[in-house]
């Protein structure tokens, strides 16, 4: 069974508006929870994580994700979006120490 | 740039070639990962050596063979693939090499070996 699930393939904003990219997980135990994004022709890089502490995680270019244990989920979330952004992110989860990562939702934001 | 180079950024390659992606970092770290990125699909973790150790074998086909001679060198060697190899190869490290590194440490990727087979 998939450890964590990105129910979104793409998700299309308007600059400006908010941006929310949708995570849920099925893993045992406290869970490791991690966003990643991947612009075009590179490598994937790290946002942010949550291990333990506060529900609100902040990470990196203004994006910020919310832990919600009572609904398996840590959606992405980016009060107004920017051009920029566009990309695909990807959330991971640590699943019997190892990081699976979901198949990934391709964010467009347009002008 | 985030310290980890992947060469080269493209190949092309035969079924019955024998080819090697080279991956390397300049960050200290002590644990290396290869990852298969196909269109839609998770990410597949393929080996993980933690210094210089391989940790992790994920199933993978032995038409792929992983290589680490130091901490900050690692290779994927390819010989007789198939079609449906054809994918993303992504490099990754993190700092400690522990087994728990991957899990609760960012990972810092290269950016990639786009491989065709054809």
């Amino acid at each position: 069974a998939q450890s964590v699930a990105q129910p979104e393939d793409q998700v299309n904003v308007a600059e400006g508006n908010p941006l929310t990219v949708k995570c849920t997980y099925s893993v045992s135990g406290n869970p490791y929870l991690f966003w990643y994004v991947q612009y075009p022709n590179r490598g994937l890089q790290f946002l942010l994580k949550y291990i333990t502490g506060d529900n609100l995680v902040k990470g990196s270019y203004g994006f910020e994700a919310e832990f919600n244990k009572s609904q398996t989920s840590f959606h992405l979330k980016k009060p107004s979006a920017l051009v920029s952004d566009s990309a695909l992110y990807f959330c991971a989860v640590r699943d019997d120490y190892k990081l699976s990562f979901g198949a990934g939702t391709t964010v467009t934001v347009r002008a | 740039e985030t310290g980890v180079t992947q060469t080269p950024r493209h190949l092309v390659m035969g079924m019955t070639n024998k080819k090697s992606l080279k991956c390397e970092q300049h960050l200290g770290h002590n644990a290396m990962y290869w990852y298969k990125q196909s269109a839609k699909k998770p990410l597949e973790l393929m080996f993980v050596y933690n210094f210089k150790e391989q940790t992790e074998n994920n199933s993978v086909p032995s038409r792929f063979s992983p290589e680490c001679p130091n901490s900050s060198h690692l290779f994927l060697h390819l010989h007789t693939l198939q079609p449906e190899d054809s994918a993303l190869y992504l490099c990754a490290s993190s700092q400690s090499g522990t087994p728990d590194s991957a899990t609760n440490e960012k990972l810092f990727f290269g950016s990639g070996t786009q491989l065709s087979v054809l």
